[in-house]
């Protein structure tokens, strides 16, 4: 079946640096990619969706300075989060389009 | 826009009885529907999902969901819980267009617990 690889399952940086977070589909290729972020115990919210090769669409709300998105191939997407804050501190999941949706395995960001 | 709600942020049943985890959508056209299950620190894992067809769809672990067209809900039901059941458990509809690259639209999610 689908698989989707994100990479680190957990980082903890410091104040004022920046982190990225990988999601590759290891089995198929992604027409879409989407990046969403989930504070505990609450539901997902949408980030950003990109295409391979075209800029990323952000939802209303979202940073795209701060939360740099980039979708180089059908099989990689990154997010980086830059010069965090404590208050970017989450859980970030990123999830593969083809036919369904297959999810990665997330990532837990701590920013101290 | 789409919306999904999710009735009740938790429930509870004992090892052996019913679930139901109910979720309502609102759109103006039957969405693609889907529940997913997360454990913590976890991604999402795909239970089941509704395009076309037969409104009663099973999915894995036994779960099974019903699309209810006139009620615009899909509730997912097992009928024995197991201990492994207990997770966080998330409704979510996708545009049926193509409109936004189908991205999900989740709804705040159940936490279901399983007492022994």
């Amino acid at each position: 079946g689908a698989v989707v690889s994100q990479h680190p399952s957990r980082v903890i940086c410091k104040s004022g640096t920046s982190v990225k977070i990988e999601c590759r589909s290891l089995d198929f290729q992604a027409t879409t990619m989407f990046w969403y972020r989930q504070f505990p115990k609450q539901s997902l919210m949408l980030m950003a969706t990109s295409n391979e090769g075209s800029k990323a669409t952000y939802e209303q709300g979202v940073e795209k300075d701060k939360f740099l998105i980039n979708h180089a191939s059908l099989t990689l997407s990154t997010l980086t989060v830059t010069s965090a804050h404590p208050e970017d501190s989450s859980f970030y999941i990123c999830s593969a389009r083809r036919e369904g949706y297959t999810f990665g395995s997330g990532t837990r960001l701590t920013v101290v | 826009a789409q919306s999904v709600t999710q009735l009740g942020s938790h429930v509870s049943v004992s090892e052996g009885a019913l679930v139901l985890l109910r979720c309502n959508y609102s759109s103006s056209v039957p969405p693609y529907l889907f529940w997913y299950v997360q454990y913590p620190n976890q991604g999402l894992q795909l239970l089941l999902k509704y395009t076309t067809g037969a409104t009663l769809v099973k999915g894995i672990n036994g779960f099974e969901a019903e699309f209810k067209k006139s009620e615009t809900s899909f509730h997912l039901t097992k009928p024995s819980a197991h201990m492994s059941d207990a997770a966080e458990y998330f409704c979510a509809v996708s545009d049926r267009g193509g409109g936004s690259n189908y991205k999900l639209t989740f709804g705040k999610g159940t936490l279901l617990t399983v007492n022994p």
